[in-house]
């Protein structure tokens, strides 16, 4: 029983647009959300989070927005560029322990 | 300077064998992880230690047995290997509860 879903594997955006990366959760009690960036062969990265108090967190051109009632996450990375390339990863966190969805691949086309 | 270092970075092995994968952290961080990314893609947590002491333990076979010599080392050890235990294990560290750095994954192939 998977309680952060990532229900798009894949998003293919042109460059200059906006990324919007979704996620969605089961669990009230998470008190954080983070997103993480992998490329290949490479480990998660961390990008943002955000606090379940707060509504929104910015930093540069990710924005992260969170509809409590929802229960639903979203990413958005304007504008996007070839660079974002990746495979995003939305993780909430609980009890000490990071529970995450199962990534969503975004291609960012020249 | 790697942050999280973890060896080998591709181990193929053949069922039935015991192996270990290596970890270790140069982050002066207090909390270590294995997790564990399968087929499905999901990054599943399966141990968390904490100054060398084990605070999280999921469900996961008694073959898996992590170790933590110090608390900036924490191997896992699997022994008779199946073939669903392959899958991406990624090793990461963190000072409390966030602010997580992973290291870049050891691909584990049994045939």
């Amino acid at each position: 029983d998977q309680q952060v879903k990532q229900n798009s594997p894949s998003l293919s955006v042109q460059e200059g647009r906006i990324s919007i990366l979704n996620c969605d959760y089961t669990n009230s009690m998470f008190d954080y959300f983070l997103w993480y960036k992998k490329y290949p062969a490479e480990g998660p990265t961390f990008l943002i989070s955000i606090s379940s108090i707060k509504d929104k967190n910015e930093d540069g051109r990710f924005t992260v927005f969170l509809n409590k009632s929802a229960k639903h996450l979203s990413l958005h990375i304007v504008p996007s560029q070839p660079g974002d390339s990746a495979v995003y990863f939305c993780a909430a966190s609980q009890g000490g322990k990071l529970i995450f969805g199962q990534g969503t691949e975004l291609s960012v086309k020249p | 300077d790697t942050a999280v270092s973890q060896t080998p970075k591709y181990l193929v092995t053949q069922m039935g064998n015991d192996k270990s994968i290596k970890c270790e952290q140069n982050l002066g961080h207090d909390t270590m992880y294995w997790y564990k990314q399968d087929s499905k893609k999901f990054l599943k947590i399966m141990f968390s230690y904490n100054n060398k002491e084990l605070i999280i333990n999921e469900t996961v076979p008694n073959r898996f047995s992590p170790k933590s010599p110090d608390k900036a080392h924490l191997n896992l050890h699997i022994n008779s290997l199946e073939l669903g235990d392959s899958a991406v294990y990624f090793c990461a560290s963190s000072l409390g509860n966030l602010g997580y750095t992973f290291g870049s994954g050891t691909r584990l192939t049994v045939v």
